[in-house]
Protein backbone atom coordinates (compact mmCIF):
# COMPACT_ATOMS: atom_id res chain seq x y z
CA UNK A 1 0.00 0.00 0.00
CA UNK A 2 0.86 3.32 -0.47
CA UNK A 3 2.35 5.48 2.36
CA UNK A 4 4.16 7.85 4.06
CA UNK A 5 5.58 8.32 7.15
CA UNK A 6 7.47 11.09 9.37
CA UNK A 7 9.15 9.05 11.86
CA UNK A 8 9.77 11.88 14.37
CA UNK A 9 6.85 13.29 16.04
CA UNK A 10 8.55 16.03 17.74
CA UNK A 11 12.23 17.38 17.54
CA UNK A 12 14.14 19.94 19.47
CA UNK A 13 17.14 21.50 18.18
CA UNK A 14 19.16 24.53 19.51
CA UNK A 15 19.76 27.82 17.28
CA UNK A 16 22.17 27.53 15.09
CA UNK A 17 22.34 23.74 15.04
CA UNK A 18 21.81 21.57 12.09
CA UNK A 19 18.82 20.24 11.56
CA UNK A 20 17.22 16.85 9.49
CA UNK A 21 13.56 15.46 9.09
CA UNK A 22 12.70 11.97 7.84
CA UNK A 23 10.45 11.33 5.33
CA UNK A 24 10.15 7.50 4.33
CA UNK A 25 7.72 6.42 1.96
CA UNK A 26 6.20 3.13 0.68
CA UNK A 27 5.58 3.15 -3.55
CA UNK A 28 6.70 0.62 -6.45
CA UNK A 29 7.95 3.52 -8.53
CA UNK A 30 9.01 7.24 -8.06
CA UNK A 31 6.88 9.43 -6.78
CA UNK A 32 6.22 13.44 -6.57
CA UNK A 33 7.52 14.57 -3.49
CA UNK A 34 7.00 17.23 -1.14
CA UNK A 35 7.48 19.52 2.27
CA UNK A 36 5.31 21.98 3.48
CA UNK A 37 5.59 23.70 6.38
CA UNK A 38 2.75 25.10 8.66
CA UNK A 39 2.86 27.55 11.71
CA UNK A 40 0.22 27.51 14.22
CA UNK A 41 -3.93 28.31 13.29
CA UNK A 42 -2.08 28.84 9.83
CA UNK A 43 -1.98 27.04 6.27
CA UNK A 44 0.78 24.93 4.59
CA UNK A 45 3.42 26.96 3.03
CA UNK A 46 5.29 24.55 0.29
CA UNK A 47 9.21 24.62 0.65
CA UNK A 48 10.45 22.47 -1.81
CA UNK A 49 9.42 19.72 -4.14
CA UNK A 50 11.20 16.72 -6.11
CA UNK A 51 9.73 15.54 -9.64
CA UNK A 52 12.90 14.37 -11.29
CA UNK A 53 16.43 15.07 -11.90
CA UNK A 54 19.04 16.17 -9.73
CA UNK A 55 18.45 14.65 -6.57
CA UNK A 56 19.00 17.21 -4.15
CA UNK A 57 16.70 19.91 -4.18
CA UNK A 58 16.78 23.48 -2.91
CA UNK A 59 13.49 25.05 -1.32
CA UNK A 60 13.18 28.80 0.82
CA UNK A 61 14.19 29.74 3.59
CA UNK A 62 17.99 27.90 3.12
CA UNK A 63 16.45 24.38 3.37
CA UNK A 64 17.27 21.59 1.14
CA UNK A 65 16.19 18.10 0.51
CA UNK A 66 17.70 14.97 -0.65
CA UNK A 67 15.86 12.18 -2.82
CA UNK A 68 17.29 8.72 -2.14
CA UNK A 69 15.81 5.89 -3.90
CA UNK A 70 17.44 3.11 -2.37
CA UNK A 71 15.74 4.58 0.70
CA UNK A 72 12.73 5.92 -0.31
CA UNK A 73 13.47 8.37 1.67
CA UNK A 74 12.91 12.58 1.11
CA UNK A 75 14.78 13.86 4.22
CA UNK A 76 14.55 17.80 4.40
CA UNK A 77 17.64 19.45 6.08
CA UNK A 78 18.92 22.84 7.20
CA UNK A 79 22.90 23.58 8.01
CA UNK A 80 21.46 26.25 10.60
CA UNK A 81 18.45 26.50 12.58
CA UNK A 82 16.66 29.79 13.13
CA UNK A 83 13.92 30.44 16.15
CA UNK A 84 12.07 31.10 13.17
CA UNK A 85 11.92 27.78 11.97
CA UNK A 86 9.81 26.57 14.85
CA UNK A 87 6.44 24.81 12.93
CA UNK A 88 5.33 21.85 11.56
CA UNK A 89 6.66 20.31 9.05
CA UNK A 90 5.01 17.73 6.19
CA UNK A 91 6.09 15.42 4.01
CA UNK A 92 3.58 14.78 1.47
CA UNK A 93 4.13 12.33 -1.42
CA UNK A 94 1.69 12.49 -4.96
CA UNK A 95 1.92 9.00 -6.19
CA UNK A 96 1.36 10.31 -9.62
CA UNK A 97 -2.11 11.35 -9.45
CA UNK A 98 -3.32 15.13 -9.58
CA UNK A 99 -1.48 16.89 -6.51
CA UNK A 100 -4.52 17.69 -4.96
CA UNK A 101 -4.35 13.46 -3.92
CA UNK A 102 -1.13 14.16 -2.55
CA UNK A 103 -1.10 11.59 1.15
CA UNK A 104 0.90 13.43 3.78
CA UNK A 105 2.98 12.16 6.75
CA UNK A 106 1.72 13.05 10.22
CA UNK A 107 4.28 15.92 10.35
CA UNK A 108 7.22 16.69 12.64
CA UNK A 109 6.85 19.73 15.03
CA UNK A 110 10.10 21.33 15.50
CA UNK A 111 10.94 23.55 18.65
CA UNK A 112 13.84 25.65 18.62
CA UNK A 113 16.00 26.26 21.91
CA UNK A 114 17.86 29.69 22.10
CA UNK B 1 -2.80 40.24 -3.72
CA UNK B 2 -4.11 36.36 -5.13
CA UNK B 3 -4.31 33.94 -2.74
CA UNK B 4 -7.21 31.38 -0.92
CA UNK B 5 -9.79 33.02 1.76
CA UNK B 6 -11.14 30.98 4.34
CA UNK B 7 -14.05 31.94 6.90
CA UNK B 8 -15.05 31.92 9.63
CA UNK B 9 -11.50 31.16 11.36
CA UNK B 10 -13.53 29.78 13.88
CA UNK B 11 -16.81 28.35 13.57
CA UNK B 12 -18.96 26.75 16.53
CA UNK B 13 -21.73 23.97 15.76
CA UNK B 14 -24.45 22.86 17.82
CA UNK B 15 -25.99 19.26 17.87
CA UNK B 16 -27.65 18.69 14.94
CA UNK B 17 -26.58 22.02 12.57
CA UNK B 18 -25.03 22.32 9.87
CA UNK B 19 -22.60 24.60 9.01
CA UNK B 20 -20.70 26.06 5.84
CA UNK B 21 -17.00 26.32 5.95
CA UNK B 22 -15.81 29.41 2.66
CA UNK B 23 -12.93 29.67 0.44
CA UNK B 24 -12.13 31.71 -2.33
CA UNK B 25 -9.52 31.99 -4.18
CA UNK B 26 -8.18 34.34 -6.66
CA UNK B 27 -5.52 32.37 -8.39
CA UNK B 28 -7.53 31.31 -11.46
CA UNK B 29 -6.82 28.04 -10.16
CA UNK B 30 -8.82 25.32 -11.59
CA UNK B 31 -8.65 22.38 -8.59
CA UNK B 32 -9.51 22.94 -4.93
CA UNK B 33 -9.57 21.48 -2.12
CA UNK B 34 -10.65 20.54 1.15
CA UNK B 35 -8.87 18.60 4.05
CA UNK B 36 -9.11 18.04 7.91
CA UNK B 37 -6.57 18.34 10.46
CA UNK B 38 -6.57 16.60 13.32
CA UNK B 39 -4.23 17.31 16.46
CA UNK B 40 -1.07 15.27 15.80
CA UNK B 41 -2.21 14.16 12.31
CA UNK B 42 -1.82 14.96 8.63
CA UNK B 43 -4.06 16.07 6.71
CA UNK B 44 -6.78 14.00 5.05
CA UNK B 45 -8.74 14.81 1.93
CA UNK B 46 -12.46 14.97 2.48
CA UNK B 47 -13.40 16.73 -1.20
CA UNK B 48 -11.96 17.85 -4.28
CA UNK B 49 -12.75 19.59 -7.81
CA UNK B 50 -10.94 19.43 -11.07
CA UNK B 51 -13.58 21.73 -12.54
CA UNK B 52 -16.71 23.98 -11.99
CA UNK B 53 -19.44 21.83 -11.06
CA UNK B 54 -17.50 18.59 -11.08
CA UNK B 55 -16.24 17.36 -7.85
CA UNK B 56 -14.86 14.03 -6.06
CA UNK B 57 -15.08 12.19 -2.39
CA UNK B 58 -11.50 12.14 -1.13
CA UNK B 59 -10.80 9.87 1.57
CA UNK B 60 -13.33 10.88 3.97
CA UNK B 61 -16.07 12.69 2.47
CA UNK B 62 -19.03 11.05 4.61
CA UNK B 63 -20.86 13.39 6.62
CA UNK B 64 -19.70 16.51 4.63
CA UNK B 65 -21.01 17.83 1.31
CA UNK B 66 -19.42 20.07 -0.89
CA UNK B 67 -20.82 22.72 -4.18
CA UNK B 68 -18.66 24.12 -7.09
CA UNK B 69 -20.74 26.61 -8.62
CA UNK B 70 -17.99 29.32 -9.36
CA UNK B 71 -14.01 28.60 -10.37
CA UNK B 72 -13.19 30.84 -7.46
CA UNK B 73 -15.45 29.23 -4.64
CA UNK B 74 -15.78 25.53 -2.87
CA UNK B 75 -17.93 25.50 0.00
CA UNK B 76 -17.86 23.17 2.64
CA UNK B 77 -20.78 21.78 4.83
CA UNK B 78 -20.29 20.06 7.74
CA UNK B 79 -23.63 18.28 7.97
CA UNK B 80 -25.02 16.90 11.12
CA UNK B 81 -24.28 13.45 9.75
CA UNK B 82 -20.22 13.74 10.81
CA UNK B 83 -20.17 13.11 14.55
CA UNK B 84 -17.08 14.20 15.08
CA UNK B 85 -16.45 17.63 13.39
CA UNK B 86 -14.14 19.16 15.55
CA UNK B 87 -11.21 20.14 13.91
CA UNK B 88 -9.50 22.29 11.61
CA UNK B 89 -10.13 22.90 8.44
CA UNK B 90 -7.93 23.71 5.37
CA UNK B 91 -8.53 24.56 1.99
CA UNK B 92 -6.11 24.40 -0.55
CA UNK B 93 -5.80 25.14 -4.80
CA UNK B 94 -3.68 24.26 -7.63
CA UNK B 95 -3.18 25.23 -10.85
CA UNK B 96 -4.87 21.56 -11.55
CA UNK B 97 -1.97 19.56 -14.00
CA UNK B 98 -0.43 17.27 -12.67
CA UNK B 99 1.85 17.34 -9.34
CA UNK B 100 1.44 20.76 -9.12
CA UNK B 101 2.17 22.56 -5.40
CA UNK B 102 -0.87 23.05 -3.02
CA UNK B 103 -1.72 26.86 -2.31
CA UNK B 104 -3.43 26.71 1.17
CA UNK B 105 -6.02 29.23 3.10
CA UNK B 106 -5.17 29.79 6.72
CA UNK B 107 -7.65 26.97 7.42
CA UNK B 108 -10.76 27.37 9.74
CA UNK B 109 -11.11 25.94 13.28
CA UNK B 110 -14.33 24.30 13.57
CA UNK B 111 -15.13 22.97 17.44
CA UNK B 112 -18.78 21.42 18.89
CA UNK B 113 -20.36 23.57 21.12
Amino acid sequence: AQSVTQPDIHITVSEGASLELRCNYSYGATPYLFWYVQSPGQGLQLLLKYFSGDTLVQGIKGFEAEFKRSQSSFNLRKPSVHWSDAAEYFCAVDFNTNAGKSTFGDGTTLTVKP
Amino acid sequence: DGGITQSPKYLFRKEGQNVTLSCEQNLNHDAMYWYRQDPGQGLRLIYYSQIVNDFQKGDIAEGYSVSREKKESFPLTVTSAQKNPTAFYLCASSIGTYNEKLFFGSGTQLSVL
